[in-house]
């Protein structure tokens, strides 16, 4: 079983509706990440978050230590946001990140 | 502010080469870590430097190895290429010790083929 598990593996929208990923962990973590990866590579970090909830524009992340829980939540979603999203946490013993396999999104007009 | 930069982007080796690749982190970063992504395995962590000293490894073999320089920035070096090492390498850098606190900035990453 990995160590860090992401749902779903895909997901297709519409434009303009509520996106929700999900991030279970089963290893202790000093932070959770949450990364943006385009076609053709390039990554950017999103959030990095420890606890309770970031908002950055039309997006939303929280996190549940107990319960070793994160989701990220796209509101309104665009064409734009196509792309994959990837759930990463900082391992607290070993000092490592430990990436999840990405879900994979696509946004349609 | 100019952005974590890896040379070269693109690049295609034979089976049994060494690679070197590099990174320049984002001025004023002195924590550069390394990355492989490949589609059977996704994202997994090769090693992070800061200062010069490498401060955690994962788990690749001694073919994988890498240095940072006083200007914070690093190679990665991978010698007896294999055809499993094809793959997408990334580098990030953040300002201090890659720790849970520290957010880290990626690269475009440099895409590896070997043949």
């Amino acid at each position: 079983k990995n160590e860090v598990e992401q749902s779903p593996q895909n997901l297709t929208a519409q434009e303009g509706e509520f996106i929700t990923i999900n991030c279970s962990y089963s290893v202790g973590i000093s932070a959770l990440h949450w990364l943006q990866q385009h076609p053709g590579g390039g990554i950017v970090s999103l959030f990095m978050l420890s606890s309770g909830k970031k908002k950055h524009g039309r997006l939303i992340a929280t996190i549940n230590i107990q319960e070793k829980h994160s989701s990220l939540h796209i509101t309104a979603s665009h064409p734009r946001d196509s792309a994959v999203y990837i759930c990463a946490v900082r391992s607290y013993n070993t000092d490592k990140l430990i990436f999840g396999t990405g879900t994979r999104l696509q946004v349609f007009p | 502010k100019a952005g974590v930069t890896q040379t070269p982007r693109y690049l295609i080796k034979t089976r049994g080469q060494q690679v070197t690749l590099s990174c320049s982190p984002i001025s004023g970063h002195r924590s550069v870590s390394w990355y492989q992504q490949t589609p059977g395995q996704g994202l997994q962590f090769l090693f992070e430097y800061f200062s010069e000293t490498q401060r955690n490894k994962g788990n690749f073999p001694g073919r994988f190895s890498g240095r940072q320089f006083s200007n914070s920035r690093s190679e990665m070096n991978v010698s007896t290429l294999e055809l499993g090492d094809s793959a997408l390498y990334l580098c990030a850098s953040s300002l201090g010790p890659a720790q849970g606190h520290q957010p880290q900035h990626f690269g475009d990453g440099t895409r590896l083929s070997i043949l």
